[in-house]
C-alpha cells in the first residue's frame, strides 16, 4: 500500500497563476482533508470531503476550490494564486469508526505534503 | 468555538524526560491525539487516548489527561536525538474532524 500520496511535492507560481494539487490514498477511506501549515500556526482545515461526490469547507476555504470525483483521490485547486498562499499543504484521509460525533475515533493518516511558493 | 492550544517550543539535554503540554476546550472530545511530524514529512499517529482514562502508557510515552482542567500531557522518557520533532495535539471535534494545536518543536541537546 502506497498510503496517501501527494503531487506534486514542490511547486513556484507567480501570483494569478492557478493549480491544482492532487492527492491520492489506496485505503479505501471515506474521508479526506486538506491543511495548511504554516510556521507558528500549526494545521488549518481548508476543505475535506465525508464521501465521493461532497465536498465541505473547513477553517480558511477562502481562495481555494475542492473535488472528490472519485473516492481514492481529493483534488485542490487554486484558481488565482496569491502570495499568501504560500504555505506547506498536507492531505490526509480516515475511517473513522465508532459512534458518529466527538465520540468516534477518527485518525488521520497524512501524505508527505507539498511546498507551494507563490511569487 | 473550539480550539487547542501548547508552546511552541521546548528544548530538552539527551537522556532526560520530555512533557509537552496541550490544553484544549471542547469537553465533549472523546479521544484526544498526539501526532509527530518529522522533518520535511506529513504527520503520523504517535498515541492516543480515550476520554474516560486518566493515563496511558506505550514504551517510552506516557499521556496524562485532566479533563477537568481539559489538560493533556505527552510524556516522552529517555529523551533520544530521533524524538526530534513537532508535536501535536488534538482533539475530535465532530465526527469529520479534528482540531490540532500548533505544534510543539522539540529538539534535544547532547
Amino acid at each position: 500500500n502506497a498510503g496517501v500520496t501527494q503531487t506534486p511535492k514542490f511547486r513556484v507560481l507567480k501570483t494569478g497563476q492557478s493549480m491544482t494539487l492532487l492527492c491520492a490514498q489506496d485505503m479505501n477511506h471515506e474521508y479526506m482533508y486538506w491543511y495548511r501549515q504554516d510556521p507558528g500556526m500549526g494545521l488549518r482545515l481548508i476543505h475535506y470531503s465525508v464521501g465521493e461526490g461532497t465536498t465541505a469547507k473547513g477553517e480558511v476555504p477562502d481562495g481555494y476550490n475542492v473535488s472528490r470525483l472519485k473516492k481514492q483521490n481529493f483534488l485542490l485547486g487554486l484558481e488565482s494564486a496569491a502570495p499568501s498562499q504560500t504555505s506547506v499543504y498536507f492531505c490526509a484521509s480516515s475511517y473513522p469508526t465508532g459512534l458518529a460525533g466527538p465520540s468516534s475515533y477518527n485518525e488521520q493518516f497524512f501524505g508527505p505534503g507539498t511546498r507551494l511558493t507563490v511569487l | 468555538g473550539e480550539d487547542v492550544e501548547q508552546s511552541l517550543f521546548l528544548s530538552v539535554r539527551e537522556g532526560d524526560s520530555s512533557v509537552i503540554n496541550c490544553t484544549y476546550t471542547d469537553s465533549s472530545s472523546t479521544y484526544l491525539y498526539w501526532y509527530k511530524q518529522e522533518p520535511g514529512a506529513g504527520l503520523q499517529l504517535l498515541t492516543y487516548i480515550f476520554s474516560n482514562m486518566d493515563m496511558k502508557q506505550d514504551q517510552r510515552l506516557t499521556v496524562l489527561l485532566n479533563k477537568k482542567d481539559k489538560h493533556l500531557s505527552l510524556r516522552i522518557a529517555d529523551t533520544q536525538t530521533g524524538d526530534s520533532a513537532i508535536y501535536f495535539c488534538a482533539e475530535s471535534s465532530s465526527a469529520s474532524k479534528i482540531i490540532f494545536g500548533s505544534g510543539t518543536r522539540l529538539s534535544i541537546r547532547p
